[in-house]
C-alpha cells in the first residue's frame, strides 16, 4: 500500500521569496515519486520525478526536490517565486511495477506581488 | 506531436442517467489511465488499460466502466450517476505499464450531476 500527505493545503509567498511545499509519503516498496503542477482549466503538467537515481531531483521552472528516505520525504523548492507559479501542486507516488499514481490532496500555492 | 485530448470539456447529467467520456491519447501512447478529481481534492486512480484490456484498477464500483480502442483512445462509462459523481474526470496516457512512466495528462471532462 502506497499514501502520500502533503502537509499544507495552502502556502502563501511573495515574488522572488522561496517556495517550499512540504510532502511526505508511505510506501512498502521503493517507490518513484513525482511532482505535478496544475494551473485552472489545464491539464497537470509533470514538474520532476524520482526514481532511485540521484536524491536531488531537477525540474522544470527552477524547481527541484530532495528525496530522503528517512524522513520518507519528498519537499518541492523553489529559490524564487514568481508570479506564474500559482497553480496547485500535487505530491504523487507509484510503484516501480507499475504505473498507477497515488496523488496528495495538493497544495495550493498563492505568490503576492 | 499531439497531446492528450478530452472530450466534451463540460457535461450536466441528472441523477440515475449514463454518461460516456473520450479521450485521444498521445500519438505513440498505448496506455491510457483515468482519474477522477472531487473539488478541491487530488485526483483518485479509477482504472487503466493497455492494449485494449484493462489493467488495474482503483477503489470504484462496477458502474465505472471503461474500453480501449486500437486506435488507443479510450472511453470511461458511468452507469447509474450518483450526485457524488460529480468531479473534473481526467485522462492520462503514456507508453508501456512497467516501470514508473511519465503520464501525459488531459486538461480534463468537468461532469456535474443535478
Amino acid at each position: 500500500a502506497q499514501s502520500v500527505t502533503q502537509l499544507d493545503s495552502h502556502v502563501s509567498v511573495s515574488e522572488g521569496t522561496p517556495v517550499l511545499l512540504r510532502c511526505n509519503y508511505s510506501s512498502s516498496y521503493s517507490p518513484s515519486l513525482f511532482w505535478y503542477v496544475q494551473h485552472p482549466n489545464k491539464g497537470l503538467q509533470l514538474l520532476l520525478k524520482y526514481t532511485s537515481a540521484a536524491t536531488l531531483v531537477k525540474g522544470i521552472n527552477g524547481f527541484e526536490a530532495e528525496f530522503k528516505k528517512s524522513e520518507t520525504s519528498f519537499h518541492l523548492t523553489k529559490p524564487s517565486a514568481h508570479m506564474s507559479d500559482a497553480a496547485e501542486y500535487f505530491c504523487v507516488v507509484s510503484p516501480n511495477a507499475g504505473n498507477m499514481l497515488t496523488f496528495g490532496g495538493g497544495t495550493r500555492l498563492m505568490v503576492k506581488p | 506531436e499531439t497531446g492528450v485530448t478530452q472530450s466534451p470539456t463540460h457535461l450536466i447529467k441528472t441523477r440515475g442517467q449514463q454518461v460516456t467520456l473520450r479521450c485521444s491519447s498521445q500519438s505513440g501512447h498505448n496506455t491510457v489511465s483515468w482519474y477522477q478529481q472531487a473539488l478541491g481534492q487530488g485526483p483518485q486512480f479509477i482504472f487503466q488499460y493497455y492494449r485494449e484490456e484493462e489493467n488495474g484498477r482503483g477503489n470504484f464500483p462496477p458502474r465505472f466502466s471503461g474500453l480501449q480502442f486500437p486506435n488507443y483512445s479510450s472511453e470511461l462509462n458511468v452507469n447509474a450517476l450518483e450526485l457524488d459523481d460529480s468531479a473534473l474526470y481526467l485522462c492520462a496516457s503514456s507508453t508501456g505499464t512497467s516501470g514508473p512512466r511519465e503520464q501525459y495528462f488531459g486538461p480534463g471532462t468537468r461532469l456535474t450531476v443535478t
